[in-house]
């Protein structure tokens, strides 16, 4: 089973900072890798797949990088909105698995 | 637009079933695979697996083999999952969520839409 361990576990940022989370997988996931996020008592979104591409809907500030073991999630300029957490989860194999989360709090 | 509506909340009794429904519109119901994923009190999120329902091919995590089962009614568009032998364990929120594939078909891919969710409470 592919671990998927994400850093920080939280993360405390004012609003319009920039924020950077990280998500490592125990082996290559290549880019079948995507990012969650999950606002509180709500269902987890879709923010990005493919490691790097945006969902139909999500603002340009949200961006995901990396393949194989390291990926990353920024979040350029901060809105209320996005205080959350934020679950990665790889896609390449079985079981599909996700990263514990990175809580989002406002400073 | 594409809708996930899954069934209400439930309160079931240690080693009991609890079966959950979730109900798509807006698309072609057999076309995407279905897919299961559960959240326990404070916790994250575990993939338990998932149906294509124009085949009824399922695939499970290997930690619930023998105690899940997922199924599809194409006449309602609506997909099922049922899990035996209740514990306190499983506690949990249950999101049923629509899976994406990476090329034209098959397992490879993203949940897009999720709905929204369901309680199932394991107490004596």
């Amino acid at each position: 089973e592919i671990v998927m361990t994400q850093s920080p576990a939280t993360l405390s940022v004012s609003p319009g900072e920039r924020a950077t989370l990280s998500c490592r997988a125990s082996q290559s996931v290549s880019s079948n890798l995507a990012w969650y996020q999950q606002l509180p008592g709500q269902a987890p979104r879709l923010l990005i797949y493919g490691a790097s591409t945006r969902a139909t809907g999500i603002p340009a500030r949200f961006s995901g990088s990396g393949s194989g073991t390291e990926f990353a999630l920024t979040i350029s300029s901060l809105q209320s909105e996005d205080f959350a957490v934020y679950y990665c989860q790889q896609y390449n194999n079985w079981p599909r698995t996700f990263g514990q989360g990175t809580k989002v709090e406002i400073k | 637009q594409v809708q996930l509506v899954q069934s209400g909340a439930e309160v079931k009794k240690p080693g009991s079933s609890v079966k959950v429904s979730c109900k798509v519109s807006g698309d072609t119901f057999s076309s995407y695979p279905i897919t299961w994923v559960r959240q326990a009190p404070g916790q994250g999120l575990e993939w338990m697996g998932g149906i294509i329902p124009i085949f009824s091919t399922t695939t499970y995590d290997q930690k619930f083999q023998g105690r899940v089962t997922m199924t599809a009614d194409k006449s309602t568009s609506t997909a099922y999952m049922e899990l035996s032998r209740l514990t306190s364990e499983d506690t949990a929120m249950y999101y049923c969520a629509r899976l994406i594939p990476a090329y034209s078909s098959g397992w490879l891919g993203w949940f897009d839409p999720w709905g929204q969710g369901t309680l199932v409470t394991v107490s004596s």
